[in-house]
């Protein structure tokens, strides 16, 4: 079974443009999760999704992400515009139950550089 | 913020148990206990979770005390590979189940 894969594994981008990230969970996980960690700081959650509905968008920075997850499949995280400070390692999560006793499974994370 | 506190750093010879604590002492009745790792440059990785009684898996033992504010992770025989950073973390409930990262204890496991 596959696990959980990120597009694209890094990205560099200058101040100003846009980047989307994507995110496939792991097919029949209808939970997908967002997560970063900026240089230094700890792992932040981001938002939730319950197939293509946002649970909890709480953990969003501001305006400039967009989340979005058409169908209940992969998931977008789109940055525009980026700023040097969003610089840092998204990591995307799915599971399987919306009870939340199962695991949450983490993909290898794309690391975006904002220069 | 995270709910739990962790010792930053540990280390432990290789073939020995690694112990790693972590205090969670307001942790409520219905949250809990979960651990991840995360090995350089990977995602994090689910290795147990328990409420109240101890569990065992086949990667690692969860002791938890009976007043549940504090729990243990113990791997029995850790190799060069369990060096990782690992997190402890009290799930949060109600209708998210994110999960809150602390900054986590780096375990060093010694040839």
């Amino acid at each position: 079974e596959a696990g959980v894969t990120q597009f694209p594994s890094h990205s560099v981008i200058e101040k100003g443009q846009t980047v989307t990230l994507r995110c496939d969970p792991i097919s029949g996980h209808d939970n997908l999760y967002w997560y970063r960690r900026v240089m230094g700081k700890e792992i932040k959650f981001l938002l939730h999704f319950v197939k293509e509905s946002k649970q909890d968008e709480s953990g969003m920075p501001n305006n400039r992400f967009l989340a979005e997850r058409t169908g209940g499949t992969y998931s977008t995280l789109k940055v525009q515009p980026a700023e040097l400070e969003d610089s840092g390692v998204y990591f995307c999560a799915s599971s399987q139950v919306t009870s939340g006793l199962y695991e949450q499974y983490f993909g290898p994370g794309t690391r975006l550089t904002v220069t | 913020d995270a709910k739990t506190t962790q010792p930053p750093s540990m280390d432990c010879a290789e073939g020995r148990a690694a112990n790693l604590p972590c205090n969670h002492s307001t942790i409520s009745g219905n949250e809990y206990v979960y651990w991840y790792r995360q090995i350089h440059s990977q995602g994090p990785q689910y290795i147990i979770h328990g409420l109240k009684n101890n569990e065992t898996n086949e990667m690692a033992s969860l002791i938890i005390t009976e007043d549940r504010k504090s729990s243990t992770l113990i791997l029995p025989h850790a190799t060069l590979r369990d060096t990782a950073v690992y997190y402890c973390i009290v799930r949060v409930g109600g209708s998210s189940y994110k999960l809150i990262f602390g900054s986590g204890t780096r375990l060093l496991v010694r040839p």
